[in-house]
């Protein structure tokens, strides 16, 4: 069973602030990594994807990827309120399938 | 680039009845995924497609579930004698290629509740 693991919050970040989020997955032989945001209601919208090791940068966020630890995270630097959502973390399986698989996501809160 | 449609938005019905929906992927991505989401967790998988073969389908998946992509455009998932646990939320998606790089694009997904 190929799992991808996320702390369910609710993460509670003052406005302006970094929120960080994490997220672990038992595939070593996982692929590409990305970060999906779901508002309420709404369904995911990808925000990043890594597929290295090391840092990537898109505006306001990066993704960070350890693939020795099973690690990758998403940083969301000066955070809004409109930031808040849920943030899924989805994981390539290895095995030539490719099929994503999602984590049960992070609640963040941005409070003004 | 039209997106990802879903229809319908919502479905209610009654336990013991047969619900289809339909999806239609951005028009030239040939991988097309349907998952399944309840309150509070993420999309769990349920059975791709590659144009119009049904690659790969979830163990978790009943029988009561069936898939189809006709000439490997638009696709509908059917369920048969809904039971109330089948209320959620199914959501569709589509990638350009069947790479280990293509992220998903996912539709607004109907929402299911059986009654």
């Amino acid at each position: 069973q190929k799992e991808v693991e996320q702390n369910s919050g609710p993460l509670s970040v003052p406005e302006g602030a970094i929120a960080s989020l994490n997220c672990t997955y038992s595939d070593r032989g996982s692929q590409s990594f990305f970060w999906y945001r779901q508002y309420s209601g709404k369904s995911p919208e990808l925000i990043m994807s890594i597929y290295s090791n090391g840092d990537k940068e898109d505006g306001r966020f990066t993704a960070q990827l350890n693939k020795a630890s099973q690690y990758v995270s998403l940083l969301i630097r000066d955070s809004q309120p409109s930031d808040s959502a849920t943030y899924l973390c989805a994981v390539t399986s290895s095995g030539g399938s490719y099929i994503p698989t999602f984590g049960r996501g992070t609640s963040l809160i941005v409070h003004p | 680039d039209t997106g990802v449609s879903q229809d319908p938005r919502h479905k209610i019905t009654k336990r013991g009845q047969n619900v289809t929906f339909r999806c239609d992927p951005i028009s030239e991505h040939n991988r097309l995924y349907w998952y399944r989401q309840t309150l509070g967790q993420g999309p769990e998988f349920l059975t791709y497609f590659q144009n119009e073969a049904q690659l790969e389908k979830s163990r978790l998946l009943s029988d009561r579930f069936s898939a189809e992509r006709p000439k490997g455009s638009f696709s509908t998932l059917e369920i048969q004698r809904t039971e109330q646990g089948d209320s959620a939320m199914y959501l569709c998606a589509s990638s350009s290629t069947g790479t280990r790089n293509s992220p998903l694009h996912f539709g607004n997904g109907t929402r299911l509740t059986v009654t």
